[in-house]
């Protein structure tokens, strides 16, 4: 079965711009979630999306945004791009509900620059 | 404030020999550990995992201890490949938290043939 993808998979863009990130997930797979990548700080928690509806939100400000469309499929949304969010973006897809196994599936992710 | 922490960013060891990756967490309410492994240009594939209740996990060649009293796991290796030299990332999660994890910084562990 087809994995989960994101596009693009490059990116980049100009301080002040925004940028929308896409993510199709694996089928049948409800949840999905995003993460971001940086040297030095990991994977950090953005949001997870399930059924359309937010159910968690990371510690970052509100000019990151998501949505999650009928289909399952989930974009997300800088606003007023700072040189700070350049980087890898990764999206995540399960059909896993909370308290149960996590079968996470990422994508290859987006790298993003802002110059 | 990073509450799972790999604190060694890289390691090496000899093909055949154990490969031991460490994280340490801060949070007593994580109850579930994950290790994910990550290739370059590619997504995190998920490697291993354990519930608190367990204090050790087998698969193959992996193997994954935990003590909870000291807040630490470790991922054993054995015997290390070169296909293994990655990226390793440590994840923990709230059992009945929403499904979000907290990754580690990470440790890239090179095998050396």
């Amino acid at each position: 079965k087809a994995g989960v993808t994101q596009t693009p998979r490059y990116l980049i863009k100009t301080r002040g711009q925004q940028v929308t990130l896409s993510c199709s997930p694996i089928s049948g797979h409800r949840s999905v979630s995003w993460y971001q990548q940086t040297p030095g700080q990991g994977l950090q928690f953005l949001f997870e999306y399930f059924s359309e509806t937010q159910r968690n939100k990371g510690n970052f400000p509100g000019r990151f945004s998501g949505r999650q469309f009928s289909n399952s499929r989930s974009e997300m949304n800088v606003s007023t791009l700072e040189l700070g969010d350049s980087a890898l973006y990764l999206c995540a897809s399960s059909q896993i509900l909370p308290g149960q196994n996590y079968g996470y599936t990422f994508g290859s992710g987006t790298r993003l620059t802002v110059v | 404030d990073q509450q799972v922490k790999q604190n060694s960013p890289s390691l090496s060891v000899q093909e055949g020999r154990i490969s031991i990756l460490n994280c340490d967490y801060t949070n007593s309410m994580f109850d579930y550990f994950l290790w994910y492994k990550k290739y370059p240009a590619e997504g995190p594939t998920f490697l291993i995992s354990i519930s608190s209740i367990k204090d050790k996990n087998e698969d193959g060649r992996f193997t994954v201890f935990l003590n909870k009293s000291a807040k630490h796991l470790s991922l054993h290796i054995v015997p290390s490949q070169p296909g293994d030299s990655a990226v390793y990332f440590c994840a923990a999660s709230y059992k009945t938290g929403a499904n979000n994890l907290f990754f580690g910084t990470g440790t890239r562990l090179t095998v050396i043939p």
